[in-house]
């Protein structure tokens, strides 16, 4: 089993849509959670960050933990094609400093 | 200020030459990481420096050399690569503050490329 797992995609949605990015995770004494973000050729951006269960948001984003369920997503409202990109999920484990990342879901934003 | 820095943005080298990438970020973090990626594969982690002590190797090749002259400085050198080792490296930062609660911050990375 993967430690992090993400759908690949593609992932569709028309402009001005709710996008639902999901990921699950194996350790469960993991204790944080991270969204980037990464454009073709370019590195990763961070999105956002989330520790405790329930809803974060921040503008458009809004991310969800559910440790119970080892599961994490990423809400993107009013989707815009500029958020056509590549969304890695990240959770931290080792220790503390050791980022493992998903997959990645590729995000297409169609006008 | 979240800003992590590399030099070079692109690299191209033979199997026999030696280089060096280099990253410096001055947000007083004091836990740096190179990561290696490849395309359409997510970042891996190859080496973390925590307090300019190098912390996690996960078993890299002794081919790539860390080394972190300072708290703002990380250096990665090359010898006799691979053409598959051609890839993106990344370099991280963080502040090292709350244990399991840092936060990587990326540098743009450097594209690699070994003929």
């Amino acid at each position: 089993q993967k430690e992090v797992e993400q759908n690949s995609g593609p992932l569709s949605v028309p402009e001005g849509a709710i996008a639902s990015l999901n990921c699950t995770y194996s350790d469960r004494g993991s204790q944080s959670f991270f969204w980037y973000r990464q454009y073709s050729g370019k590195s990763p951006e961070l999105i956002m960050s989330i520790y405790s269960n329930g809803d974060k948001e921040d503008g458009r984003f809004t991310a969800q933990l559910n440790k119970a369920s080892q599961y994490v997503s990423l809400l993107i409202r009013d989707s815009q094609p500029s958020d056509s990109a590549t969304y890695l999920c990240a959770v931290l484990t080792g220790g503390g400093n050791k980022l493992t990342f998903g997959t990645g879901t590729q995000l297409k934003v169609e006008l | 200020d979240t800003e992590v820095t590399q030099t070079p943005k692109h690299l191209v080298m033979g199997m026999t030459n030696k280089k060096s990438l280099k990253c410096e970020q001055h947000m007083g973090h004091r836990a740096m990481y190179w990561y290696k990626q490849k395309a359409k594969k997510p970042p891996e982690l190859m080496f973390v420096y925590s307090y300019e002590k190098l912390s996690i190797n996960e078993s890299v090749p002794s081919r790539f050399s860390p080394e972190c002259p300072n708290s703002s400085l990380l250096n990665l050198h090359l010898h006799a690569l691979q053409p598959e080792d051609s890839a993106l490296y990344l370099c991280a930062s963080s502040v090292l503050l709350v244990p399991n609660r840092e936060t990587q911050y990326f540098g743009p990375g450097t594209r690699l490329l070994v003929l």
